[in-house]
């Protein structure tokens, strides 16, 4: 059974661009969550996606977004990147999202932005 | 604010002996899962060990074991017989609601010493 997988695993964007990054859940499960992970902060949650709708939200600033497909795969969006987006950005997956569930990581995505 | 705590950034021991790694909690919920997730060199976060709040029996799995005090909302990680793979940052983390999102501390690095 093939794990959470997140694309793309490095990329380098210019202050001021956008960025997608895709997560695909492990087979059968319905709930999404992406973490910020940065030395200064440490791991942040940013949201979580059951079921194609945003369930819970963290406390980051709107150009940070987010979406789930009718598959479960799931897309988050940082628009008009900021220096201190650079990030480890982890995709996280669960059957339910429910008490209980074990989540399990992806690899992550390490954005640079200069 | 219901937090994670780890209180020792950084931790060392040497091959083959034991460490513990503390951390405590705060929530205001009555059933809840802790979690202890070990994220390697790679970044790819792990799941070591998971414990529900209603059990009183310390979770254990393999090398790894908890002690889990309820009441003084304790969590520690106890690694037996340290092997040099288990180098590594250590996360303990909790369930927040009935949702897919956790709750990390700042984590401890754990060295191992050959």
């Amino acid at each position: 059974k093939a794990g959470v997988t997140q694309t793309p695993r490095y990329l380098i964007k210019t202050r001021g661009q956008q960025v997608t990054l895709s997560c695909s859940p492990i087979s059968g499960h319905r709930s999404v969550s992406w973490y910020q992970q940065t030395p200064g902060q440490g791991l942040q949650f940013l949201f979580e996606y059951f079921s194609e709708t945003q369930r819970n939200k963290g406390n980051f600033p709107g150009r940070f977004s987010g979406r789930q497909f009718s598959n479960s795969r799931s897309e988050m969006n940082v628009s008009t990147l900021e220096l201190g987006d650079s990030a480890l950005y982890l995709c996280a997956s669960s059957l339910q999202g429910a008490t209980g569930n074990t989540i399990y990581f992806g690899e992550g995505s390490w954005l640079t932005v200069v | 604010a219901q937090t994670v705590t780890q209180s020792q950034p950084e931790m060392s021991v040497q091959e083959a002996e034991t460490v513990t790694l503390s951390c405590t909690y705060d929530t205001s919920e009555s059933d809840y899962y802790l979690f202890w997730y070990k994220q390697p060199p790679s970044r790819q976060m792990i799941l070591v060990i998971r414990q529900e709040a209603y059990k009183q029996q310390n979770a254990t799995e393999n090398r790894f074991s908890v002690n889990f005090q309820k009441a003084a909302k304790s969590f520690s990680l106890k690694i037996s017989d340290s092997q040099l793979g288990d180098a590594a940052m250590y996360f303990c983390a909790r369930d927040s609601g009935n949702t897919g999102k956790l709750i990390f501390g700042q984590g401890t690095t754990l060295q191992v010493k050959p």
